[in-house]
């Protein structure tokens, strides 16, 4: 069964146009993660909440924010996407040895 | 930076032979971790060693930390096609709780 789930696989939105991405976990743990991986890079962590304390990264720029209703969701919101924002984006948990699980991810197209 | 380092950037074998990449960090780390990704697809975990660890075993995967050297090797025993994949390490350093610094992957191809 899927641990981390994410909505949509596939995101195309236009330039400028704010777009959200959406995670939700099973595991019921405190700690989820967002991270952006470009093409052929290593997954670059954007925030993560520990319960409903937000961590930014301090290279993760403003356009990017984050929201956690609740211990199973979380969102990520772009608020004017940029060309260089089109990447996988990838959502993920923590198993109780400090691995961590990830969703699919999302890919998003910027056109 | 505290990223890790990956080599070799790419390994092309064939269906039985052994798959080796290596991994270099730079500060000090509670564990390191090594993921599978597979195109267009999320990161599936393979084995986390922890600091005071030498080598772990998972099937045909065996990994070794060495601290001294700030060093970790994946070894990939009797490869199969289906282990062809992008594997990256991660480390979680000792002033980063629960954050992952992942380094640059080494892309394994592995043919019939």
């Amino acid at each position: 069964d899927a641990m981390v789930i994410q909505n949509p696989r596939y995101q195309v939105t236009q330039f400028g146009k704010p777009v959200t991405l959406s995670c939700s976990q099973t595991l019921n743990h405190n700690v989820m993660y967002w991270y952006q991986q470009k093409s052929s890079q290593a997954p670059k962590l954007l925030f993560h909440y520990y319960d409903k304390d937000f961590n930014n990264e301090a290279d993760t720029p403003d356009n990017f924010q984050s929201r956690r209703p609740n211990t199973s969701f979380c969102f990520l919101d772009i608020r004017s996407p940029g060309l260089g924002d089109a990447a996988m984006y990838l959502c993920a948990t923590t198993g109780v040895g400090n691995e961590q699980f990830f969703g699919p991810g999302t890919r998003l197209t910027v056109l | 930076s505290q990223q890790g380092e990956e080599d070799p950037q790419a390994l092309s074998i064939q269906e039985g032979e052994n798959a080796t990449m290596n991994c270099s960090y730079k500060t000090s780390i509670n564990n390191l971790q090594w993921y599978r990704q597979n195109s267009g697809r999320g990161l599936v975990h393979l084995i986390l060693i922890r600091s005071n660890e030498r080598e772990k075993h998972s099937g045909r995967l065996r990994v070794t930390l060495d601290t001294s050297k700030k060093s970790s090797s994946l070894l990939i025993t009797a490869s199969r096609a289906a282990d062809t994949a992008s594997y990256f390490c991660a480390t979680e350093h000792a002033d980063s709780w629960g954050k992952l610094q992942f380094g640059a992957g080494t892309q394994v191809v592995v043919t019939p």
